[in-house]
């Protein structure tokens, strides 16, 4: 079965600060998906990562994928308010039924 | 385009009603899901369908029942809904893999309250 953790679950950050969401995965996987959410509002497809070493950019976000460590990485750089949002990595179990794993999703505050 | 649509966006219930959640999409996708999103936990798969007249079971598929007669149309049906059943229920649409632009395509949900 696979199983998707991420962390940190709750983050807080500074105006213009970087920090970094990690998403471990448990079996193997090269299809990877970040998700935002706003409050009270659907999932929008921020990155689709489909190979071992698949790096996105958009803005002050930036998405890698490292499949032999079933490691995905979601940098914030210079983080401003309007990235205040809970994101969600997601993993497809592989097969043509493209089912996805979510992981809980890191509620992330930026501060001014 | 529309997307994806959900119909009704907020429902209350009393435990043992039943009702039906719509979905429907304009996107001619063939594949089709039906997730629950509970605090803390996620999204999880209730059933999806890969095509018209097709459906399966996801990660938590008890105590609901899904129907796909038409490409665009995919319904979550609660036969007798419980107070585990209050939730967010969000609907997504998408290609195949290896087919479009690849990702789910999410619908703006329904609230259900169970009492």
């Amino acid at each position: 079965e696979l199983k998707v953790e991420q962390n940190p679950l709750f983050l807080s950050m500074q105006e213009g600060k970087n920090y970094t969401i990690y998403c471990n995965y448990s079996t193997t996987s090269d299809r990877l998906y970040w998700y935002r959410q706003d409050p009270g509002k659907s999932l929008e497809s921020l990155f689709v990562l489909l190979s071992n070493g698949a790096v996105k950019q958009e803005g002050r976000l930036m998405a890698s994928l490292d499949t032999k460590a079933r490691l995905s990485t979601l940098h914030i750089t210079a983080a401003v308010h309007d990235l205040s949002a809970t994101y969600f990595c997601a993993v497809d179990s592989g097969g043509s039924n493209y089912k996805l794993t979510f992981g809980k999703g890191t509620l992330l505050t930026v501060n001014p | 385009n529309a997307g994806v649509t959900q119909t009704p966006k907020f429902r209350v219930l009393k435990t043992g009603q039943s009702m039906t959640l719509l979905c429907a999409q304009d996107m001619n996708h063939e594949y089709m899901y039906w997730y629950r999103q509970d605090p803390g936990m996620g999204l999880r798969l209730i059933h999806y369908s890969v095509g018209e007249g097709t459906t399966a079971k996801g990660e938590v598929p008890d105590g609901y029942n899904v129907s796909r007669l038409k490409k665009q149309n995919f319904l979550l049906g609660l036969e007798s809904a419980a107070p585990s059943q209050t939730s967010v229920y969000f609907c997504a649409s998408s290609t195949p893999p290896g087919r479009g632009r690849e990702t789910q395509y999410f619908g703006p949900g329904t609230r259900l309250l169970v009492l």
